[in-house]
């Protein structure tokens, strides 16, 4: 099984500021097959990145992906009001698929 | 416009069985996995499995293996998913997803379960 783990647990940043979440796989996420997610509370969790990279629909260009094998990356530019929330990495490459334990960006 | 609707909370007692319902609409159900990813209160998410609702296909994580069934009702673009043998560790919030390929694009809007004698 592949473990992700999320760094930091707790981002404290303003709006405007740009945010930097990490996600570390325990092997290699074969293709790339990584997705990030953001849940508000109390609501679902909402796909925002797949295959490392790509926006999900209507996801704003401030949402960015990146990273390859065990190393990805979230960056959120320009933060918004409505960013500040809990955000988890996922891996799809191999079974059973695996969540990391999430970043809570705060104000 | 894709719609995941889940049926309502339950309390069951611990040792009994809860079945939960997704019924889809806005696109074709057969044509995209439904998981199931739970999340217990105040923590992270954990997937419990996938159904084709094609062929009937699916899979889930070892640890749910003989406690999870998952089935669908095509003709009513429904998923379910039961859990056997609860106990307190089973309470959380369940959730169906539409499959995207691995990823989980749209979401229901979760079922609370909570198990207490």
């Amino acid at each position: 099984e592949i473990v992700l783990t999320q760094s930091p647990g707790t981002l404290s940043l303003s709006p405007g500021e740009s945010a930097t979440l990490s996600c570390r796989a325990s092997q290699s996420v074969s293709d790339s097959f990584l997705a990030w997610y953001q849940q508000q509370p109390g609501q679902a969790p909402r796909l925002l990145i797949y295959g490392a990279f790509s926006r999900a629909t209507d996801i704003p260009a401030r949402f960015s992906g990146s990273g390859s094998g065990t190393d990805f990356t979230l960056t959120i530019s320009r933060l918004e009001p409505e960013d500040f929330a809990v955000y988890y990495c996922q891996q799809y490459g191999s079974s059973p698929w695996t969540f990391g334990q999430g970043t809570r960006v705060e104000v | 416009q894709v719609h995941l609707v889940q049926s309502g909370a339950e309390v069951k007692r611990p040792g009994a069985s809860v079945k939960v319902s997704c019924k889809a609409s806005g696109y074709t159900f057969i044509n995209f996995d439904i998981n199931w990813v739970r999340q217990a209160p105040g923590q992270g998410l954990e997937w419990m499995g996938w159904l084709n609702p094609s062929n009937g296909n699916r899979d889930l994580p070892q640890k749910f293996q003989g406690r999870v069934t998952l089935t669908r009702d095509n003709y009513k673009a429904t998923a379910y998913m039961e859990l056997s043998g609860l106990n307190s560790g089973d309470t959380a919030v369940y959730y169906c997803a539409r499959g995207f390929g691995g990823s989980f694009s749209d979401w229901g809007q979760g079922t609370l379960v909570t198990v207490s004698s």
